[in-house]
């Protein structure tokens, strides 16, 4: 089944640490996507990426960083310079340059940082 | 400042009738504009889209009406099921879709048997 994993579903951490979430598709999918959703909150976008070894600011890119060595990965690194880190982390992957290429997301990862 | 809104945090429907979701928009180069689904601790699943150059869509139970000139969207569930009861995501794109996704604070919806 083709589709998009993200791990760990729940992650806690202590402020002052970075960490990195991972988001992996087998959709063959070109772009990737990191959203991040806080309660009663939209999906806000915090990096994208069209092409390998290529990547976008979103929105809300401070404090968190990434990378994409590979086309079916494309991690997300959460610094210490997150003010805010604690939230519900998003991973999506869309065929890039279509009109009719809705968003495929993952299942998520909850991150609480005490 | 939002440029998709969804002003209605919840709306509460009883099962078999019709649930109506609202969508705004203030940026005119949006053109093309989706509903997402989400049920707690899933990530959202793609319902259905409508292009600038319709004024509807339809799949299924599900309808999607667009006033351009309104700046306005809506989503129509026909007839309303208790499985359908989930957060609703309105999202907006330029540039025919090229462009990334601003999403909607999203809507509640509870069918209730």
């Amino acid at each position: 089944d083709g589709g998009i994993t993200q791990s760990p579903k729940y992650l806690f951490r202590k402020e002052g640490q970075n960490v990195t979430l991972s988001c992996e598709q087998n959709l063959n999918h070109d772009a990737m996507y990191w959203y991040r959703q806080d309660p009663g909150q939209g999906l806000r976008l915090i990096y994208y990426s069209q092409i390998v070894n290529d990547f976008q600011k979103g929105d809300i890119a401070e404090g968190y960083s990434v990378s994409r060595e590979k086309k079916e990965s494309f991690p997300l690194t959460v610094t210490s310079a997150q003010k805010n880190p604690t939230a519900f982390y998003l991973c999506a992957s869309s065929i890039v340059g279509g009109t009719n290429s809705p968003l495929h997301f993952g299942n998520g990862t909850r991150l609480t940082v005490t | 400042d939002q440029q998709v809104k969804q002003n209605s945090p919840s709306l509460s429907v009883q099962e078999g009738r019709i649930s109506i979701l609202n969508c705004d928009y203030t940026n005119s180069m949006f053109d093309y504009f989706l509903w997402y689904k989400k049920y707690p601790a899933e990530g959202p699943t793609f319902l259905i889209s409508i292009s600038s150059i319709k004024d509807k869509n339809e799949d299924g139970r599900f309808t999607v009406f667009l006033n351009k000139s309104a700046k306005h969207l809506s989503l129509h569930i026909v007839p309303s099921q208790p499985g359908d009861s989930a957060v609703y995501f309105c999202a907006a794109s330029a540039r025919g879709g090229y462009s990334t996704l601003t999403f909607g604070k999203g809507t509640m919806l509870l069918v209730s048997p």
